[in-house]
């Protein structure tokens, strides 16, 4: 079964501290994404990847960067958390023919910063 | 723009009964059009994917259909359960650029 494992699904957080969310998948796909979704806004996307090293600015990019060492995992990196930041981050995958291939959703990570 | 409108924004009904979600794009050059189920908590799944030469596609109690002339694709729920409560995100990929996502319609069931 394929699998996109998220590695927190709640965290609480101070203002101005660095925050990392990790994301692993399963299924070797080339391409991976993260969005942020909030309340009436839907899926924002942050930041997204097509090979490993390499990744692209989405939408939201501002006050997040990601790093991708390796094919399976893609991190997202809060270097200095502020309130508005507090949202449902949810990473996903698809194999190549990005945008036509389905996308593989993890459960996501609540943040919350106080 | 490229946009992807749903509606109704959140819907309310009782378990055994149909309903018809929308989703209304404005996105060129379309590719394909995929409906998304996310329930509470989760993250989406995907339901079904439409193509530009497809105009209806089942998948169990879901139906979706697709009209490219009037850019409008709904989907169709038979016979609702309480699982079927979630939400329900419509996705538009514009060729060779990018996903859109519309922001979703939220669906509670109740018995």
């Amino acid at each position: 079964d394929v699998k996109v494992t998220q590695s927190s699904r709640y965290l609480v957080k101070r203002t101005g501290e660095k925050v990392f969310l990790e994301c692993v998948q399963d299924m070797d796909h080339e391409n991976m994404f993260w969005y942020r979704q909030d309340p009436g806004l839907g899926l924002r996307l942050i930041y997204f990847s097509y090979d490993v090293k390499m990744k692209e600015k989405g939408d939201i990019p501002e006050g997040y960067s990601v790093s991708r060492e390796k094919k399976e995992r893609f991190s997202l990196i809060l270097e200095s958390a502020s309130t508005n930041q507090t949202s449902m981050y949810l990473c996903a995958s698809s194999s190549p023919g990005i945008n036509t291939g389905e996308l593989f959703f993890g459960e996501g990570s609540r943040l919350t910063v106080l | 723009k490229n946009q992807v409108e749903q509606s109704p924004q959140s819907l309310i009904i009782l378990e055994g009964k149909n309903c018809t979600l929308q989703c209304n794009y404005t996105v060129s050059p379309f590719s394909n059009l995929r409906w998304y189920k996310q329930d509470t908590g989760r993250g989406p799944v995907s339901l079904t994917i439409m193509t530009f030469s497809e105009n209806t596609k089942s998948n169990g109690r879901y139906t979706a259909t697709l009209d490219a002339d009037t850019k409008q694709s709904s989907l169709h729920i038979t016979a609702s359960q309480l699982s079927d409560s979630a939400s329900y995100i419509c996705v538009v990929y514009q060729a060779g650029t990018a996903l859109i996502f519309g922001k979703g319609t939220t669906l509670s069931v109740s018995s």
